[in-house]
C-alpha cells in the first residue's frame, strides 16, 4: 500500500496569513493527488485534484503543486472560513489512501 | 444538484452484520463510480471499497476484504455496503462518495451514517 505522510498535524495561523501543508507519498504517484477540506460534522469537500487543478467553485487563494512523491497545498491569504481540517488523498491505484490530516486553527 | 444520502447505520455487536445504503440523485448514477469511505471518531479517513458504474468491477481495502460487500442497484440509484463479521475497529462514520471512475478522486460525498460495533 502507498502511505501518505502529511505535515504538520496542526497549524496555527491568523487571518491573512499564507500557509502551506505538505504530503509525501511512500512511492511515486505521478500527479494523482487530491486535497480535501473538512469541517466538524460535515463531509469532506474537494478542493484540488490531479495535484494542481482547482475544483470548480473553489476560491483561487487555494493552490496545489508537486508531483512524484512530494505535494503541497497553499492557501495564499487565510479567510475565516478556511479554518478546518485538510486531507490529501492519493489515487494512483484503485486502493486509495489519505494523509492523516492537518487541523488549521486560529492563532 | 448532486445529492447522496446514506442510511442504515446502527449499533451492532461484534460478529454481527449490517447493510448501509446510499441514495443518489442529481446525476446519471449508472455512469459513475461509487465508493465507501469511513472515518473513525476523532481520527482520519480510510477508503473502504469502490464499484464501477456497471457494477462489474469491485475493489476492497485489505482491512475489510472478505467481510464487506459493495453492490449497487442502478434501477434504484442506490449504492449498498453489506458489513459482516463486524469488529470493534469497524466503528466509524461511513460516507458514500462519487467519482467519474472508481480509479479517480471523489468529487461529491454524502453526509455519512454512523456504525457502532460494541458489546
Amino acid at each position: 500500500d502507498i502511505q501518505m505522510t502529511q505535515s504538520p498535524s496542526t497549524l496555527s495561523a491568523s487571518v491573512g496569513d499564507r500557509v502551506t501543508i505538505t504530503c509525501r507519498a511512500s512511492q511515486s504517484i505521478s500527479s494523482w493527488l487530491a486535497w480535501y477540506q473538512q469541517k466538524p460534522g460535515k463531509a469532506p469537500k474537494l478542493l484540488i485534484y490531479k495535484a494542481s487543478t482547482l475544483e470548480i467553485g473553489v476560491p483561487s487563494r487555494f493552490s496545489g503543486s508537486g508531483s512524484g512523491t512530494e505535494f503541497t497545498l497553499t492557501i495564499s491569504s487565510l479567510q475565516p472560513d478556511d479554518f478546518a481540517t485538510y486531507y490529501c488523498l492519493q489515487y494512483n491505484t484503485y486502493f486509495k489512501t489519505f494523509g492523516q490530516g492537518t487541523k488549521l486553527e486560529i492563532k | 444538484e448532486v445529492q447522496l444520502l446514506e442510511s442504515g447505520g446502527a449499533s451492532v455487536q461484534p460478529g454481527g452484520s449490517l447493510r448501509v445504503s446510499c441514495a443518489a440523485s442529481g446525476f446519471t448514477f449508472s455512469s459513475y463510480g461509487m465508493s465507501w469511505v469511513r472515518q473513525t471518531l476523532g481520527k482520519g479517513l480510510e477508503w473502504v471499497s469502490a464499484i464501477s458504474g456497471t457494477g462489474s468491477g469491485t475493489y476492497y481495502a485489505d482491512s475489510v476484504k472478505g467481510r464487506f460487500t459493495i453492490s449497487r442497484d442502478n434501477s434504484k440509484n442506490t449504492l449498498y455496503l453489506q458489513l459482516s463479521s463486524l469488529r470493534v475497529e469497524d466503528t466509524a462514520v461511513y460516507f458514500c462518495a462519487k467519482s467519474v471512475d472508481p480509479r479517480y478522486q471523489f468529487d461529491s460525498w454524502g453526509q455519512g451514517t454512523l456504525v457502532t460495533v460494541s458489546s
